[in-house]
């Protein structure tokens, strides 16, 4: 399978407890996307790299949140002393070329659980 | 903050039959696209309409674009079960179309 992985699937954390999670993009695609997603919401843009420069971060992207994506390959991102508002879907996304000329590509996302 | 909004917020219709999806966005935009989202999983790519095209087709899905409005509908033809999902409209970030803003969605259930 080619397409855009992420790992884990789902995860469980205590309040308090860091985690990180794994993206993997397309291998050709040099643009990469996280999103934060609700239940009953759309996708909420958290960060975006060009290859390994994160060029924009939402305000949502507080300091406990940081991203990575080091050599341009895969990326994490890691939440630090996690609250329970924190549970949500995180959602990664790649794409070719800039995303106003074409489709991103979505990973299966990573569930987070904070109890 | 999302940049677009879809009407109606749920619809729920009969195999068959046809669904339309409303988005409206805020700004300027350089193009639109529309995704499915079955539960729980990742988003799909419906189709992209450029700022300066105001209708496409892929398959059983028509999209229409009114850049003086701005507002985008979908429409589904001859709706099918597998077609439950929520659709989303997703419109540039920015003017350097950096990345895609995603409105909240429209759940589409349909029923056999």
């Amino acid at each position: 399978d080619t397409g855009v992985s992420q790992n884990p699937r789902h995860k469980i954390t205590k309040r308090g407890q860091n985690v990180t999670f794994r993206c993997d993009p397309i291998s050709e695609h040099n643009r990469l996307y996280w999103y934060r997603q609700t239940l009953g919401q759309g996708p909420e843009f958290l960060t975006y790299f060009q290859n390994e420069a994160q060029l924009e971060k939402s305000r949502l992207l507080s300091d406990r949140f940081s991203a990575e994506r080091p050599k341009g390959s895969f990326s994490t991102l890691e939440i630090q002393r996690t609250e329970q508002g924190d549970s949500a879907m995180y959602l990664c996304a790649s794409s070719p070329r800039a995303a106003m000329n074409t489709e991103a590509f979505f990973g299966q996302g990573t569930r987070l659980t904070v109890v | 903050s999302q940049q677009g909004e879809e009407d109606p917020q749920a619809l729920s219709i009969q195999e068959g039959e046809n669904a339309t999806m409303n988005c409206s966005y805020k700004t300027s935009i350089n193009n639109l696209q529309w995704y499915r989202q079955n539960s729980g999983r990742g988003l799909v790519h419906l189709i992209l309409i450029r700022s300066n095209e105001r209708e496409k087709h892929s398959g059983r899905l028509r999209v229409t674009l009114d850049t003086s409005k701005k507002s985008s509908s979908l429409l589904i033809t001859a709706s099918r079960a597998a077609d439950t999902a929520s659709y989303f409209c997703a419109t540039d970030f920015n003017q350097a179309g950096t990345a895609l803003i995603f409105g909240k969605g429209t759940t589409l259930s349909v029923s056999s």
